[in-house]
């Protein structure tokens, strides 16, 4: 099956710790992004590429990092600089990055303690 | 700027109502596309529909359809007799020509009640 894969669903950690959360798609796509999504505030873009080996910071980039040193996969990274990493973090992919649907993966909820 | 505003936070229906979430952009450009995704409870979005801006007409898709009209920069969402499934969270998005990203408005949180 096609699709976006997103581990784990519960992520906790310890405050202080970086924490790194995996995407994963066989669709194909070029283009993936990392959104956050904090109660009645929506999505919010935190990165996304267009092409492996390339990457743009989006509108919430401070505290996080990311790689896309392969099509298929887009990690991110919650660093220690993160002030309030306690958020649900959704990954997606589209064909290209220009006027296309994106298709969205399960989510990570991460709790930092 | 681009913006998308969905100004009902929260709605309740009686199963078998219709309902019609609310959707306003903003833009400046003359080419963009919109777009409607579900996320039910277990998070994942789901996409619905996408449309572009030169493409004026209704659709209809089973039990959904939407309105886009440009002269009140409104994309519509309405499901008729709706059903306990339907409940979820409704994003109307919009991307601007040229541009990579999508910018998503807050949601607007469905609930069907038996």
């Amino acid at each position: 099956d096609g699709g976006i894969t997103q581990s784990p669903k519960y992520l906790f950690r310890k405050e202080g710790q970086n924490v790194t959360l995996s995407c994963e798609q066989n669709l194909n796509h070029d283009a993936m992004y990392w959104y956050r999504q904090d109660p009645g505030q929506g999505l919010r873009l935190i990165y996304y590429s267009q092409i492996v080996n390339d990457f743009q910071k989006g509108d919430i980039a401070e505290g996080y990092s990311v790689s896309r040193e392969k099509k298929e996969s887009f990690p991110l990274t919650v660093t220690s600089a993160q002030k309030n990493p306690t958020a649900f973090y959704l990954c997606a992919s589209s064909v290209t990055s220009t006027y296309n649907e994106q298709f969205f993966g399960p989510g990570t909820r991460l709790t930092v303690l | 700027a681009q913006k998308v505003t969905q100004a009902q936070t929260e709605i309740s229906v009686v199963e078998k109502e219709d309902v019609t979430l609310d959707c306003v952009y903003e833009t400046r450009d003359t080419t963009y596309y919109l777009f409607w995704y579900k996320q039910p409870p277990s998070g994942e979005l789901v996409f619905l529909i996408r449309r572009n801006s030169f493409d004026e007409q209704n659709e209809i898709s089973g039990r959904y359809s939407w309105n886009f009209q440009k002269s009140t920069s409104s994309f519509n969402f309405t499901i008729t007799a709706s059903q306990v499934v339907d409940s979820a969270v409704y994003f109307c998005a919009l991307s601007e020509a040229g541009d990579d990203k999508i910018i998503f408005g807050k949601g607007t949180r469905l609930h069907i009640l038996p």
